[in-house]
């Protein structure tokens, strides 16, 4: 079973809107993190925003904000107010396994996103 | 500001031909990743090096791949011999905080882009 979903392989949204990018995850371990990285056509990650599994409130970051579910093991991204430099791939992503060890991330297969005029 | 450093940006190789890649992570990350991102895929964890000891090398195709990190600064990556299935970005990444922290954000170099002909 996949650990990270993102059921959107491309998005559309009008510059100015908000937009949704939805992630779920598959974990039974009680402490994880979850990132949400962008990827322009250039191929660097850029990392956005993270969610700890105990975080009791949202993580915000500028424009960004996570919408984390645990019970539903959803973690969705939502970007405020897009610009057109937002047109890019977003990743999801997971650490497991902070007791030691290999500390990896993995990956959904990501959320095109494209940002009309 | 520092930055992870890959080279070379590309490489156009035949198959059954040696390639390397470089990384030198930021300057006090102990940890580093190699991860491949196949086209239209996230990233996959090829191998995670703490210092100069090999931590998760699980998903690394052992019979071709090679990687080293010596001196526990800048490491190296081979493929002997390239595949027509090796074509992909390679990415690498460093992180400071190690085990035991929720929080462990991996910086991302620009990767190297590999074309197998």
């Amino acid at each position: 079973a996949q650990k990270i979903t993102q059921t959107q392989p491309g998005m559309f949204v009008q510059e100015k809107e908000a937009v949704t990018l939805d992630c779920t995850y598959d974990t039974s371990d009680q402490s994880y993190g979850l990132f949400w990285y962008k990827q322009p056509s250039s191929g660097e990650m850029i990392f956005l925003i993270y969610q700890g599994s105990y975080d009791e409130q949202n993580a915000t970051e500028g424009r960004y904000s996570l919408n984390f579910q645990k019970a539903r093991k959803s973690a969705n991204l939502v970007i405020s107010a897009s610009q057109l430099g937002d047109s890019a791939m977003y990743f999801c992503a997971m650490r497991e396994g902070f007791s030691g060890g290999s500390e990896k991330l993995v990956f959904g297969k990501g959320t095109k996103l494209t940002v009309n005029p | 500001e520092a930055e992870v450093a890959q080279s070379p940006r590309y490489k156009i190789t035949e198959k059954s031909q040696a390639v390397a890649f470089w990384c030198d992570p930021i300057s006090g990350h102990a940890t580093l990743y190699w991860y491949r991102q196949i086209l239209g895929q996230g990233p996959e964890l090829l191998v995670q090096f703490q210092d100069e000891s090999v931590v998760d090398d699980s998903q690394l195709p052992k019979d071709r791949f090679s990687a080293e990190r010596l001196k526990g600064v800048d490491s190296t990556l081979k493929i002997q011999p390239a595949e027509l299935g090796d074509s992909a970005m390679y990415l690498c990444a460093s992180s400071l905080v190690t085990s035991g922290s929720s929080y462990n954000e991996q910086f991302f170099g620009p990767g190297t882009r590999l074309t197998v002909l």
